[in-house]
């Protein structure tokens, strides 16, 4: 069974970075399609943040791009967002989330349980 | 930017009631398109990939059509397990991933 599990500060001061970490068990990171983030604000919808593919590649929401960041270590089985120079706009619950089971390339099939992280001084 | 415009934004409906959400994009996806529940503090699932198709596991009382600019999503008898947000996502331009608005859905 595949598992992701985000862990990191639930509290971020404003224009610092945020970094979260996304565990994965049941599944090589290296043979998903790709791996990413969503973000959802509070009472309010989906954003995808970006996403990072088994070549390496990432891609990233036009909207956050000079802010983010997403690697991956493969050795840990991890992958990780930084967005840096955050405000009280980036408050929100973040899901990594990965491709790589049967419902088709653009589909998400896997996601962690979400972890809300706070920007306030 | 391709945007998905999803109706309505909440609805409230009887236990066995059919209920349908639609899903309208900015420009032709094809059938790119994906259909995910939400229940409350919980991550989405995903529902229905490709338009059309039923993710492993999930019921038949829910199906999805469409293809093109048009989209529906549709429960045949509402469940009371069935509460939660529906949400659209394109992904026509992947890697670019965009999401409707979502859909409340409440038992009456």
């Amino acid at each position: 069974q595949v598992q992701l599990q985000e862990s990191g500060p639930g509290l971020v001061k404003p224009s610092e970075t945020l970094s979260l970490t996304c565990a994965v068990s049941g599944y090589s990171i290296s043979s998903g399609y790709y791996w990413g983030w969503i973000r959802q604000p509070p009472g309010k919808g989906l954003e995808w943040i970006g996403s990072i593919y088994h070549s390496g590649s990432t891609y990233y929401n036009p909207s956050l791009k000079s802010r983010v960041t997403i690697s991956v270590d493969t050795s840990k089985n991890q992958f990780s967002l930084k967005l840096s120079s955050v405000t009280a706009a980036d408050t929100a619950v973040y899901y990594c989330v990965g491709n790589g089971g049967g419902g088709g390339e653009g589909a998400l099939d896997y996601w962690g349980q979400g972890t809300l992280v706070t920007v306030s001084s | 930017d391709i945007q998905m415009t999803q109706s309505p934004s909440s609805l409230s409906a009887s236990v066995g009631d059919r209920v349908t959400i639609t899903c309208q994009a900015s420009q032709d996806i094809s059938n790119y398109l994906n259909w995910y529940q939400q229940k409350p503090g919980k991550a989405p699932k995903l529902l229905i990939y490709d338009a059309s198709n039923l993710e492993t596991g999930v019921p038949s009382r829910f199906s999805g059509s469409g293809s093109g600019t048009d989209f529906t999503f549709t429960i045949s008898s509402l469940q009371p397990e069935d509460i939660a947000t529906y949400y659209c996502q394109q992904y026509d331009n992947l890697p670019r991933l965009t999401f409707g608005g979502g859909t409340k859905v409440e038992i009456k």
